[in-house]
């Protein structure tokens, strides 16, 4: 069964530190593609950071850049110098390359940013 | 910057009514899915949509569900008799390729009542 566990249901950063979300993930599949997607209280998906799995150098996005173990199956983000902005819900996600390429997503972290 | 739009952000409806949710994806994407948050839990994959097709569907959607691409630009998720358990957040999203990046709409916060 193809799933995504995140282990910290919620998080706390005091502004301007650095965070760390963890995921992990299930497939035996080779190819496939990972995200990060940021839910802010106005529930819209929005897309973080994206990775291929083929790709051994890991992502990074301005302040977000993960970390990306693939022989653990394991892809964490980093968020450096917190921002109040980015306070929110962040959800793991994966798709397998081929087929529907549907999105399989973990229960999210809740990050909360402390003034 | 084009995005995905989805109408109406709102709705409550009575059970057993029917309704319909209305998407315009980016306008050169050619990947649609609908997937649904149940309020405090994950985003659940419902069914994918290409070449005016539907490739994959889950569990969830069943004889109740439908979509359609009416023209060349809405994509539309109808539920044919609401239940109670049907209330949630329903993502629209749609993508240029295979193994591209899927972006998401806003969502419409369906009510069953």
């Amino acid at each position: 069964a193809q799933t995504v566990t995140q282990s910290q249901p919620e998080m706390s950063v005091q502004e301007a530190e650095t965070v760390t979300l963890s995921c992990t993930y299930d497939t035996s599949e080779s190819d496939y593609y990972l995200f990060w997607y940021k839910q802010p209280p106005s529930r819209q998906m929005i897309l973080v950071i994206r990775q291929e799995a083929y790709k051994q150098q890991n992502a990074t996005e301005n302040r977000f850049s993960v970390n990306f173990q693939k022989a653990a199956k394991s892809f964490s983000l980093k968020i450096s110098d917190s921002q109040l902005g980015d306070a929110a819900m962040y959800f793991c996600a994966y798709f397998i390359q081929g087929g529907s390429e549907k999105l399989v997503f973990g229960k999210g972290t809740k990050l909360t940013v402390n003034p | 910057e084009p995005e995905v739009t989805q109408t109406p952000s709102h709705q409550v409806t009575q059970m057993g009514q029917e309704v319909i949710l209305r998407c315009v994806p980016i306008s050169n994407h050619l990947y649609f899915y609908w997937y649904r948050q149940i309020l405090g839990q994950k985003v659940e994959f419902l069914v994918s949509f290409y070449n005016n097709e539907i490739s994959e569907k889950s569990e969830i959607f069943d004889d109740q569900f439908s979509v359609e691409r009416p023209d060349g630009s809405n994509f539309t998720l109808k539920i044919r008799s609401t239940k109670l358990e049907d209330s949630a957040m329903y993502f629209c999203a749609s993508s240029f390729g295979l193994a591209e990046t899927q972006y998401f709409g806003p969502g419409t916060r369906l009510l069953v009542l």
